[in-house]
């Protein structure tokens, strides 16, 4: 079966650079939510999307913005990154008020 | 007050026994629950959800769920050191017409051959 693809798989930046992180939902899922999880922390939501339309926004930074596309695939745009930056950030899927899918995720570091 | 609440352990229980996890969150307007399972360096990987009050039964795996107490927990019988990884317990709830999940801190569970 299909499942939440992510990437890339990891990426390495400098500070103050930009970064680019795709999502690509199961098919027909309707929402997708961003979450960024530090070492050693739960998940924190970023920013949800249902019907390509923001629906939730969490914890997350001015310096990120995020957008859901006709095809449903997603991008979670992160400019003047900072060390602090550095994390896994997950997108899941879902059907409304169904369980959430996960990506493998997108190992971030920035140095 | 966080909206999930899990002790972030680490849970050790030896080889063969019960492994007994659990949840508690702060909103009453809360209606699905589950429970993911995360290793170490990987993503969340769903293992159980429950909807109704009651105990809900899948293989090793049970989850439970009280509405009126406000907590979800789920039980591990015959522990396997395969199942040492962290347990996030997750609760959706509806705002503004759309579903949010929001997860807790995670419990730590150790299996001790």
């Amino acid at each position: 079966a299909a499942g939440v693809i992510q990437s890339p798989r990891h990426l390495i930046k400098e500070k103050r650079e930009t970064a680019t992180l795709k999502c690509y939902p199961i098919p027909r899922h309707d929402t997708v939510y961003w979450y960024q999880q530090g070492p050693g922390q739960d998940p924190q939501f970023l920013i949800s999307f249902y019907e390509k339309m923001q629906s939730d926004k969490g914890s997350i930074p001015d310096r990120f913005s995020a957008q859901q596309f006709s095809d449903y695939h997603s991008e979670l745009n992160m400019s003047s990154l900072e060390l602090g930056d550095s994390a896994l950030y997950f997108c899941a899927s879902s059907l409304q008020n169904t369980e959430a899918f996960f990506g493998q995720g997108t190992r971030l570091t920035v140095v | 007050q966080k909206e999930v609440e899990q002790n972030s352990g680490p849970l050790s229980v030896p080889e063969g026994a019960i492994a007994s996890l659990n949840c508690t969150y702060s909103d009453r307007g809360s209606q699905s629950f589950f429970w993911y399972r995360q290793y170490s360096g990987k993503s969340p990987e769903l293992i159980m959800f429950i909807y109704s009050n009651g105990d809900k039964e899948d293989g090793r795996f049970t989850a439970q769920l009280n509405k009126a107490s406000q907590y979800v927990s789920l039980l591990i019988r015959d522990s396997q050191p395969s199942d040492s990884a962290t347990y996030l317990c997750a609760v959706t709830i509806f705002r503004g017409g759309y579903q949010k999940v929001t997860f807790g801190i995670g419990t730590k569970l150790q299996v001790i051959p």
